[in-house]
């Protein structure tokens, strides 16, 4: 079946550029996104990718995919602090009505 | 724009109880989502509406579980009756006919 994986963890320091990779099964999947979790909030949408490109940048943020491998990955340029919380890197499951599959989440830890 | 509305944002039930949650979606959004988040892991999809119509609920414990969506807009998702594995965050997302999807503050379960 469809699934999504990431690393649990990342730590870097504070201006610094932070890379969180994910990787899906479903070669079908239309959209790829990321979504931010601070705590105690819901999942905010901070990007998404259409399955025909390879790159998407906005502001800070680049999305990379490389379909063959289906992997994707989130570089965040200049990390602050405020960029501290979990990441969650979700694919559309073809089989259904935009039907969003979730990896566990990376936790991001920015220190001074 | 306001955004999805949850309610309540905690509840606290002993096991054997019943509990309902509800939610109103961005207005206009046909599509709506039911996600269970258990502690440390990433968002499990319930159920998914497509105007008032179930368009999946594969993973959804249909024996203690249930849901609806009245008249294609707010939806309720109801537990009758709660187990202690059930304590998660309850999390609602609607999307339009485009590929984001946005979500909820999230209900906050604990079953003691």
């Amino acid at each position: 079946g469809e699934d999504v994986e990431q690393s649990l963890f990342l730590s870097v320091r504070e201006g610094d550029s932070s890379v969180i990779n994910c990787t899906y099964t479903d070669s079908s999947s239309t959209y790829l996104y990321w979504y931010k979790q601070e705590p105690g909030a819901g999942l905010q949408l901070l990007t998404y990718i259409f399955s025909n490109m390879d790159m998407k940048q906005d502001q800070r943020l680049t999305v990379l995919l490389n379909k063959k491998d289906k992997h994707l990955s989130l570089r965040i340029a200049d990390t602050q602090t405020g960029d501290s919380a979990i990441y969650f890197c979700a694919a559309s499951f073809s089989g259904g009505y935009n039907k969003l599959i979730f990896g566990a989440g990376t936790r991001l830890a920015v220190h001074p | 724009e306001a955004g999805v509305a949850q309610s309540p944002r905690y509840k606290i039930i002993e096991k054997r109880q019943s509990v309902a949650f509800w939610c109103n979606p961005i207005s206009g959004h046909a599509t709506l989502y039911w996600y269970q988040q258990i502690l440390g892991q990433g968002p499990k999809l319930l159920i998914q509406f497509q105007n008032n119509g179930v368009v999946d609920d594969s993973q959804l414990p249909k024996d203690r579980f249930s849901a609806e969506r009245l008249k294609g807009v707010d939806s309720t998702l109801k537990i009758q009756p709660a187990k202690l594995e059930d304590s998660a965050v309850y999390l609602c997302a609607s999307s339009s006919n485009r590929p984001e999807a946005f979500f909820g503050q999230g209900t906050r379960l604990t079953v003691v």
